[in-house]
């Protein structure tokens, strides 16, 4: 089945330390997107990669950076993690930006 | 801006009794409206969504949405809730062309027996 793949579902990381996560999709679709989602909140776009070009939300810290090699992956980079850095990290495709996106299972985050 | 209020935060209903959920947006034009549903540690899966024709919107899992552009709404129902309807529920907002989604706030269902 064509899905959105979210690795690892549970991360822990050091304050400070820099942590990847990753996405995958095999629906082939152009639009990726990175979320943060807090307990109890609606998801938060970081930013989102239409095919190769970069889209930062004004509000997304510097901390948080992005790289999509290709069609398939794209990852989150948060340089430093802080504390108020925990949360779940949602990862969606679309085609298009106007259509529905389709959301992997997230990574969970914790910083200690 | 578009914007998109859920004013419910929690919903409790008894399993087997009628549901509706409450979404309001503000949008200029005709809005692509969507609702998601996610269950705790979860990403979120669409149940519905709308682009344009009948008003009238069927989903996955029993679910519909009718959306009202006099009332700016587009309420989700169902008619008979089931206890493994029990998740959160997002409603969302995007527009034609180069956009992206904005998300309501969420309405926790919860099911009583």
């Amino acid at each position: 089945d064509a899905m959105v793949i979210q690795n690892p579902r549970y991360q822990v990381t050091q304050f400070g330390k820099p942590v990847t996560l990753s996405c995958s999709q095999t629906l082939n679709h152009n639009v990726m997107y990175w979320y943060q989602q807090k307990s109890s909140q609606a998801p938060k776009l970081l930013f989102h990669y239409y095919d190769k070009d970069f889209n930062n939300e004004a509000d997304t810290p510097d901390n948080f950076q992005s790289r999509r090699p290709n069609t398939s992956f794209c990852f989150l980079d948060i340089r430093s993690p802080g504390l108020g850095d925990a949360a779940m990290y949602l990862c969606a495709t679309s085609k298009g930006t106007a259509g529905e996106q389709y959301f992997g299972p997230g990574t969970r985050l914790t910083v200690t | 801006a578009q914007s998109v209020t859920q004013p419910d935060i929690h919903i409790t209903v008894s399993e087997g009794a009628s549901l509706e959920l409450r979404c309001n947006y503000s949008y200029g034009a005709t809005p692509y409206l969507f609702w998601y549903v996610q269950s705790p540690g979860q990403g979120l899966q669409l149940l519905l969504k709308y682009f344009s024709g009948d008003t009238l919107v069927q989903g996955i899992k029993g679910f519909e949405a009718e959306f009202k552009r006099s009332q700016s709404s587009f309420n989700l129902r169902k008619p008979s809730v089931h206890w493994s309807d029990a998740a959160e529920y997002f409603c969302a907002v995007g527009e034609s062309g180069y956009s992206t989604l904005t998300f309501g706030k969420g309405t926790m269902l919860l099911v009583s027996p």
